[in-house]
């Protein structure tokens, strides 16, 4: 059964970055597309950006100039790393397996993430 | 960015009837449109892709219609697992957008 499990600090101060893990089983993150999703208090949700099979990725216009998202398959890992992080960046982080990218079948639990000083 | 609208944001009923949660696009996203279902402590769910394809697992009580820019989730005779939040999601046009949830529950 595939089942990713976000992991990090839950707590962030503004102008640092935030890191999370995204860690895979049963599934090789060398096949399909693995993305990062998160939900903002209130329920707004936001698809961050994506991995795919061999590398490449592909991330929201809205956070193009802050994000990062990398792999690393020995471990059946992917990273997502936000910049400069502001409190509107307060949410629940999300990781997901993305079918061509677009539409989410396995997801994790979620890590909530607090922008505070 | 396609702006997705669901409504209601809040739905009661009682288990064995139906209903029905809209999701409306800002503009066509012909029929890529998915349905997710959340509840707490479990992983959110896919139960619908492309507008009516149900996901391997999806009760058949699930269905998905529409096309353009206006879409509707539909569960027939509820099951007390099924009140939780419901988001729809449009796959037709990055970046990939959601709806603002519709939280389904009990009365």
């Amino acid at each position: 059964e595939v089942q990713l499990q976000e992991s990090g600090p839950g707590l962030v101060k503004p102008s640092q970055s935030l890191s999370l893990t995204c860690s895979v089983t049963g599934y090789s993150i060398t096949s399909n597309y693995w993305g990062w999703i998160r939900k903002f208090p209130g329920n707004k949700m936001e698809w961050m950006g994506y991995i795919s099979y061999s590398g490449s990725t592909s991330y929201n216009p809205s956070l193009k100039s802050r994000i990062s998202i990398t792999r690393d398959t020995s471990k059946n890992q992917f990273f997502l790393q936000l910049n400069s992080v502001t409190t509107e960046d307060t949410a629940t982080y999300y990781c997901a397996r993305g079918i061509r990218g677009k539409i989410f079948d396995y997801w994790g639990q979620g890590v909530m993430v607090t922008v505070s000083s | 960015d396609v702006q997705m609208t669901q409504s209601p944001s809040y739905l009661a009923a009682s288990p064995g009837e139906s209903v029905s949660i809209s999701c409306k696009a800002s503009k066509s996203i012909n029929t890529y449109l998915a349905w997710y279902q959340e509840k707490p402590g479990k992983t959110n769910k896919l139960l619908i892709y492309s507008g009516s394809t149900l996901q391997s697992g999806t009760p058949s009580r699930f269905s998905g219609s529409g096309s353009g820019t206006d879409f509707t989730l539909t569960i027939r005779s509820l099951e007390p697992e099924d009140f939780a939040v419901y988001y729809c999601q449009q796959h037709n046009e990055y970046p990939w957008t959601f709806g603002g949830g519709t939280k389904l529950e009990l009365k």
